[in-house]
């Protein structure tokens, strides 16, 4: 049973730069939420996808969007990056329908912004 | 707006002590309180508490919630290097789909 699986693992991108970044939810699950993770600070929420809706919503700027996809998958978009966005992403899934909705994490994706 | 915090924000023991880790919070319509621990990239989960005054236990950790203070502790006895980690402490409350996390504590353990 394949877990929270995320990639790239680590990526470099220059400041005014575009980048995506992908997550496969746990099976059976089938919500995905997206965390960032600044160096030595807890995550912060981006917003939260369930039946390719954006339904929830953190305090990012437009920048970030993101989208759900039928196999429930799912992609941040990050667009004219800063160095501020450099960070590890979480994804995170879980199961709508799951009253004790418990959360899996991804191992993240390192995201420098040189 | 959801606040966690957690102390000591890090903690450095010797392998055998036994620590406790704190965790407040301010959160409208509460649902339930999460912790978590994080070694090098995914948290990974330990514990949610929905109820006030019961403990959960899972090997040599344990923790409760404390409704009416607003706060839970989360304890490790008899400590091992695998113990150190980042541990993060999480909210979530009824009609909001996420989580609310402190910046965690730093747990070093000393062999």
């Amino acid at each position: 049973d394949a877990g929270v699986t995320q990639s790239p693992t680590h990526l470099i991108k220059t400041r005014g730069q575009q980048v995506t970044l992908r997550c496969s939810p746990k099976s059976g699950h089938d919500t995905v939420s997206w965390y960032q993770q600044a160096l030595g600070q807890g995550p912060q929420f981006i917003f939260q996808y369930y039946e390719e809706e954006e339904r929830q919503r953190g305090n990012f700027p437009d920048r970030f969007s993101g989208h759900q996809f039928p196999n429930y998958s799912s992609e941040l978009n990050v667009n004219a990056l800063l160095l501020g966005d450099s960070a590890l992403y979480l994804c995170a899934s879980s199961r709508m329908a799951d009253p004790n909705y418990g959360y899996t994490f991804g191992s993240g994706t390192r995201l420098t912004v040189v | 707006e959801d606040k966690v915090v957690q102390s000591p924000l890090s903690l450095v023991v010797h392998e055998g002590d036994t620590v406790t880790l704190n965790c407040s919070y301010e959160v409208t319509n509460f649902r339930s309180l999460l912790w978590y621990k994080q070694e090098k990239k995914a948290p990974t989960f330990l514990f949610m508490l929905t109820s006030s005054g019961i403990e959960k236990k899972s090997g040599r950790l344990s923790s409760i919630l404390d409704k009416k203070e607003l706060f839970s502790i989360l304890n490790i006895t008899a400590t091992q290097t695998g113990d150190s980690a980042v541990y993060l402490c999480a909210s979530s409350n009824f009609g909001n789909e996420k989580l609310t996390f402190g910046t965690g504590t730093r747990l070093t353990i000393i062999p």
